[in-house]
């Protein structure tokens, strides 16, 4: 299993600013993800983030509005940048992990709630 | 374009009594479909897996069935407790392409 903390639990944010999401891993991965969940909907998948490469965007996700760095293999980043209203959501990291049969699962970590004004 | 539906938004039930929450998917060959828990201000938990050859899987109170003709997953918890209160998900990943797609959840209310 992983166990993953996220940095700020919480934010309140000035419409315009940008905010940096913190996700550190206790173990090393090669892929970290990014999902954002609005209000009463499920997940949807932002970015994966491989260690030394570009992280690859979902469509309608863009690097200039969610950039993402992923300086080694147990630390990821995420910027919400030139926030709006429809920012506000909580955001989550995930990572997976392997079960037997080679399939895998997804660990999460306890996401970041933005509110944005 | 696919499309994942998770039955209801809420389903309450009596303690004691089983839930059955549903998953019905379209335009989707997965290679398997999970069932995660989500309790309030967390990230969801993995609970099951299943394969698309698979029909059933159990771990304890838990029950999932699998059926590729119909493109449904039932997901049942025996002998609910209210500690089971929470948002239930289910997530496919298709055989083409390895993205986990979620449902957009159904909230479980067991009454004592």
């Amino acid at each position: 299993s992983a166990v993953i903390s996220q940095k700020p639990s919480r934010d309140i944010c000035q419409r315009g600013t940008s905010l940096t999401i913190q996700c550190q891993v206790d173990s090393q991965v090669t892929m970290m993800f990014w999902y954002r969940q609005q209000p009463g909907q499920s997940l949807t998948l932002i970015a994966t983030a491989n260690q030394g490469s570009e992280a690859t965007y979902e469509s309608g996700f863009v690097i200039d509005k969610f950039p993402i760095s992923r300086p080694n293999l147990t630390f990821s980043t995420l910027t919400v940048s030139n926030m709006s209203p429809e920012d506000s959501s909580i955001y989550l990291c995930s990572v997976e992990g392997a079960l037997a049969g080679g399939d895998n699962e997804q660990f999460f970590g306890p996401g970041t709630r933005l509110t944005v004004l | 374009s696919q499309k994942i539906e998770q039955n209801s938004e809420a389903l309450n039930i009596q303690e004691g009594k089983t839930a059955t929450l549903t998953c019905n998917y379209t335009n989707y060959s997965p290679a398997y479909l999970q069932w995660y828990r989500q309790d309030p201000g967390r990230g969801p938990v993995f609970l099951l897996l299943i394969r698309e050859n698979e029909k059933e899987k159990r771990k304890e109170r838990l029950k999932v069935t699998f059926d590729t003709t119909l493109k449904q997953s039932l997901f049942h918890i025996t002998a609910s407790q209210p500690a089971d209160s929470a948002t239930y998900l289910c997530a496919l990943r298709g055989t083409s392409y390895g993205k986990l797609t979620f449902g957009q959840g159904t909230i479980l209310t067991v009454h004592p």
